[in-house]
């Protein structure tokens, strides 16, 4: 089964702080991705990347970075949280031409 | 802008009862997803359709797909309260493994 696993299901940061979330994937996944799911929004696309150092933007960039260093870790990082970032956040992984496959999640609570 | 949109976002049902669920998207798109999402849980992959008129059933579930009309239905048949959960489906339309989401629809089976 392939197994996509995020490093906390709940934290709990103040204003300001660098956030980081850590996810990680052990089927040799090519692409990764960042979501953030909120009441009646859906999923939407923060970052993805297709490769080890290749990352695109998605629809919702502004306020995140990410980091791929090796290809089974994805790294999203809030370079300043704020309480609009208070959300779920989704990592996912797939092959090429396949679906995605989703970590547990992690909420997150800027406070 | 992409959109995908789903209707209905709300939908209560008794069990026995069949219904269809319905996915709209605004750009040529040749591979369609559907996700099934329980309460406090992550998204589990349902269906992946990837051809004009493709159907694929599991259960009670039966999701097809019509490109030229942009449209995908998920119809259940003869619900149980077990099928109670948020579907979402999911396009790729650039066949970049880049996927965009609807909004979602709460299904809730009443027994």
């Amino acid at each position: 089964d392939v197994k996509v696993t995020q490093s906390s299901r709940y934290l709990v940061k103040r204003t300001g702080e660098k956030v980081f979330l850590e996810c990680v994937q052990d089927m040799d996944h090519e692409n990764m991705f960042w979501y953030r799911q909120d009441p009646g929004l859906g999923l939407r696309l923060i970052y993805f990347s297709y490769d080890v150092k290749m990352k695109e933007k998605g629809d919702i960039p502004e306020g995140y970075s990410v980091s791929r260093e090796k290809k089974e870790r994805f790294s999203l990082i809030l370079e300043s949280a704020s309480t609009n970032q208070t959300s779920m956040y989704l990592c996912a992984s797939s092959l090429q031409d396949t679906e995605a496959f989703f970590g547990q999640g992690t909420r997150l609570t800027v406070v | 802008e992409l959109k995908v949109e789903q209707n209905p976002l709300f939908l209560s049902m008794q069990e026995g009862k069949n219904y269809t669920i319905y996915c709209n998207y605004s750009t040529t798109s040749d591979r369609l997803y559907w996700y099934r999402q329980d309460p406090g849980k992550s998204l589990e992959s349902l269906f992946v359709l990837l051809s004009n008129g493709a159907v694929k059933q599991e259960g009670r579930l039966m999701a097809s797909l019509d490109t030229k009309a942009r449209l995908s239905t998920l119809h259940i048949t003869a619900a149980v309260h077990d099928l109670s959960a948020t579907y979402f489906c999911a396009v790729d339309p650039y066949n970049f493994n880049k996927f965009y989401f609807g909004s979602g629809t709460k299904l809730n089976v009443k027994p």
